[in-house]
C-alpha cells in the first residue's frame, strides 16, 4: 500500500520570497514521486518527478523538489514565488500501470 | 504536439441517468487513465487502459467503467447517477510502457468534464 500525505491545507507566502510546499509519503519499495499543480477549472499540469538519482529534482517554472529518504519526505521549492504561483499543489506517486495516488493537495496563495 | 482533449467539458445530467465520457489522448500515447476528483475524496484513480485492455482498477462500483479504442481514445461511462457522482472526472495519457510496470510514467492530464447530478 502507498500513501501521500500534505500536511499543509494552505500555504500563504509573499511575492518575492521562498516557498516550500510539504510532502510526505509511505510506499513499499522505490517511491516514485510527482508534482502537479491545478489551476481553477483547469486540469492537472506536471512540475517534476523524481524516480533515482540527484535528491534534487528540477522542474517547470523554476519549481525543484528535494527528495529525503530519511525523512520521506518529497518538499516542493521555489526561491522567488510570483503571484501567478497562486494554485492548488498536488504531490503523488506513481503505482502500477500508469496509477497514481494523490495526497489531498495544498493551495498555495501568493500575495502581492 | 497537441494535448489531452476531454469532451465535453461540462455535463448536467439527472439522477438515474447515464452519461458517456470521451477522451482523446496526445499522439502516440497507448495508455490512458481516468481519475475522479471532489472536494471531499480528492483525486482518485478510476481505472487505466492500455491497448484497449484494463490493466488497473481503482476502488469504484460497477457503475462506472470505461473502454479504449483502437486508436487509443477512451470512453469512461457512468450509469444509474447518483447525486454523489457530481464531480470533476479527468483523463491522463503517457505512453504506458515505462519501467517498473509503468510506475515512472509521467501522466498528461486534460481540462476535465465538469458532471453536475440533480
Amino acid at each position: 500500500a502507498q500513501s501521500v500525505a500534505q500536511p499543509e491545507d494552505q500555504v500563504n507566502v509573499a511575492e518575492g520570497n521562498p516557498l516550500t510546499v510539504k510532502c510526505t509519503y509511505s510506499v513499499s519499495g522505490n517511491p516514485y514521486l510527482f508534482w502537479y499543480v491545478q489551476y481553477p477549472n483547469r486540469g492537472l499540469q506536471f512540475l517534476l518527478k523524481y524516480i533515482t538519482g540527484d535528491n534534487l529534482v528540477k522542474g517547470s517554472y523554476g519549481f525543484e523538489a528535494e527528495f529525503n529518504k530519511s525523512q520521506t519526505s518529497f518538499h516542493l521549492k521555489k526561491p522567488s514565488a510570483l503571484v501567478s504561483d497562486s494554485a492548488l499543489y498536488f504531490c503523488a506517486s506513481g503505482g502500477g500501470y500508469s496509477t497514481l495516488t494523490f495526497g489531498k493537495g495544498t493551495m498555495l496563495l501568493v500575495s502581492p | 504536439k497537441a494535448g489531452v482533449t476531454q469532451t465535453p467539458r461540462y455535463l448536467i445530467k439527472t439522477r438515474g441517468q447515464q452519461v458517456t465520457l470521451s477522451c482523446s489522448p496526445i499522439s502516440g500515447h497507448r495508455s490512458v487513465s481516468w481519475y475522479q476528483q471532489t472536494p471531499g475524496q480528492g483525486l482518485q484513480f478510476l481505472f487505466e487502459y492500455f491497448s484497449e485492455t484494463q490493466r488497473n482498477k481503482g476502488n469504484f462500483p460497477g457503475r462506472f467503467s470505461g473502454r479504449q479504442f483502437s486508436n487509443s481514445r477512451s470512453e469512461m461511462n457512468v450509469s444509474t447517477l447518483e447525486l454523489g457522482d457530481s464531480a470533476l472526472y479527468l483523463c491522463a495519457s503517457s505512453w504506458g510502457t515505462g519501467t517498473s510496470g509503468a510506475l515512472t510514467d509521467t501522466q498528461y492530464f486534460g481540462p476535465g468534464t465538469r458532471l453536475t447530478v440533480l
